[in-house]
């Protein structure tokens, strides 16, 4: 099955500080990678994704992620992190599991940025 | 605002009751999707339409069954329902519903099962 790994519970970070959320993969051919957001009592909202080309993908408010395929990653970052940042982010990977072709998630990643 | 609506945002039933969950897709986007959070099986990938069939089905119970109309709108019937059935239930959409597409999603119905 393909899936995506989030090894993070729960990530801190003061405010100003680059942020990482990290990501894993495991996908036979190519991946096709996404992030979201949840803010609290809030739907899922779309960051950025990763199809094709430049390793680097740039995405709302400010955030990026890094393809690496040596390292199977896609980690989500952005330079300054803001108080409102603080939420639950999942990374996403388009494959399949149980006969079916999809987008599955992980298991999310909580950040709080601390003032 | 993604552009998906669902209803209703909040509601509160017992077990043994069904409950049925309605989903208006973004203008323009022929593929909808419907997916489980739980805080102990994280979101799951329940069951996506297109165009008004079933494409493609993961972890959804035989308890549960969905639709799409022609006016492309989607429903999600729950039946029998078990306090484990307790969760925020999300409709998402995509223009075709192929590999890569962006999927947005609405802000969910939460549903308590008492």
């Amino acid at each position: 099955a393909q899936s995506v790994a989030q090894p993070e519970d729960q990530v801190n970070v003061a405010e100003g500080n680059p942020l990482t959320v990290k990501c894993t993969y495991s996908v036979s051919g190519n991946p096709y990678l996404f992030w979201y957001v949840q803010y609290p009592n809030r739907g899922l909202q779309f960051l950025l994704k990763y199809i094709t080309g430049d390793n680097l993908v740039k995405g709302s408010y400010g955030f990026e992620a890094e393809f690496n395929k040596s390292q199977t990653s896609f980690h989500l970052k952005k330079p300054s992190a803001l108080v409102s940042d603080s939420a639950l982010y999942f990374c996403a990977v388009w494959g399949l599991q149980t006969g079916a072709n999809n987008l599955f998630f992980g298991t999310g990643t909580r950040l709080t940025v601390i003032p | 605002d993604s552009g998906v609506t669902q209803t209703p945002k909040h509601l509160i039933t017992a077990t043994g009751q069904r409950v049925t969950l309605r989903c208006s897709p973004r203008s323009g986007d022929l593929s909808v999707y419907w997916y489980q959070q739980s805080l102990d099986q994280g979101l799951q990938f329940l069951i996506q339409y297109y165009n008004g069939e079933e494409r493609a089905k993961g972890n959804i119970l035989e308890r549960f069954s969905a639709q799409q109309f022609p006016d492309l709108h989607s429903e999600l019937n729950l039946s029998s329902l078990e306090l484990g059935d307790s969760a925020l239930y999300f409709c998402a959409s995509s223009v075709e519903g192929r590999k890569g597409n962006t999927i947005y999603f609405g802000e969910g119905s939460w549903l308590t099962v008492v």
